[in-house]
């Protein structure tokens, strides 16, 4: 089992959706959470991150942490053509043994349709 | 100006062969990573420095080895390629080596890496 799993989908949603993309993980020890987003043939960048559990909003898109069921999740409000990209979450550790290690899921494929 | 920066691009190359792919970050960062994303898009860390430092070395095979010559490039080197290593490679590096906004990566455009 891997520590972090993402359904890759491909996900295919119309215009102006909102979409719900999830990641469960298995180490109690991850503290940091963050979504990447990777466009064809490009290197992944950073969309969110967020700290232990909670919410935070950045205009259209909403992560959210729920550290006791193990389960991240990103929703996009009004999604649009742009949107269409591979959503990766990642995780790392907190404390002196974090070397920066981030552990990423698989991976979402978006489609939003126009 | 590109932030972190990988050459080449693309890479064919025929099985047994050796090559280096290069990297280099203007950030200032100090710490700097090397990542293998499969076919599945799923994405691996295998190498990272700290500071000229290796402080992250993945159960990776030895004919990888890495290395930096200085805070603001990190070379790749391969020996004797096979199938297998077909993929994409992803330099990356962050301001220091933890979790925290101090941490986060900012990623090369990748090397396709195609081996016969």
């Amino acid at each position: 089992q891997k520590e972090v799993e993402q359904d890759p989908g491909p996900l295919s949603v119309p215009e102006g959706a909102i979409v719900s993309l999830n990641c469960t993980y298995s180490n109690s020890a991850f503290q940091y959470f963050m979504w990447y987003r990777q466009y064809s043939r490009k290197g992944p960048e950073l969309l969110m991150y967020t700290y232990s559990s909670g919410n935070k909003e950045d205009g259209r898109f909403t992560a959210q942490v729920d550290k006791s069921s193990k389960y991240i999740s990103l929703f996009i409000r009004d999604s649009q053509p742009s949107d269409s990209a591979t959503y990766l979450c990642a995780m790392s550790v907190h404390g002196s043994s974090n070397t920066g290690k981030l552990i990423f899921g698989q991976g979402t494929t978006l489609q939003v349709k126009p | 100006d590109t932030a972190v920066s990988q050459t080449p691009k693309y890479l064919v190359t025929q099985m047994g062969n050796d090559k280096s792919i290069k990297c280099e970050q203007n950030l200032g960062h100090d710490t700097m990573y090397w990542y293998k994303q499969d076919s599945k898009k799923f994405l691996k860390i295998m190498f990272s420095y700290n500071n000229k430092e290796l402080i992250i070395n993945e159960t990776v095979p030895n004919r990888f080895s890495p290395k930096s010559p200085d805070k603001a490039h990190l070379n790749l080197h391969i020996n004797s390629l096979e199938l297998g290593d077909s993929a994409v490679y992803f330099c990356a590096s962050s301001r220091r080596a933890s979790g925290g906004t101090g941490g986060t990566q900012y990623f090369g455009p990748g090397t396709r890496l195609t081996v016969l």
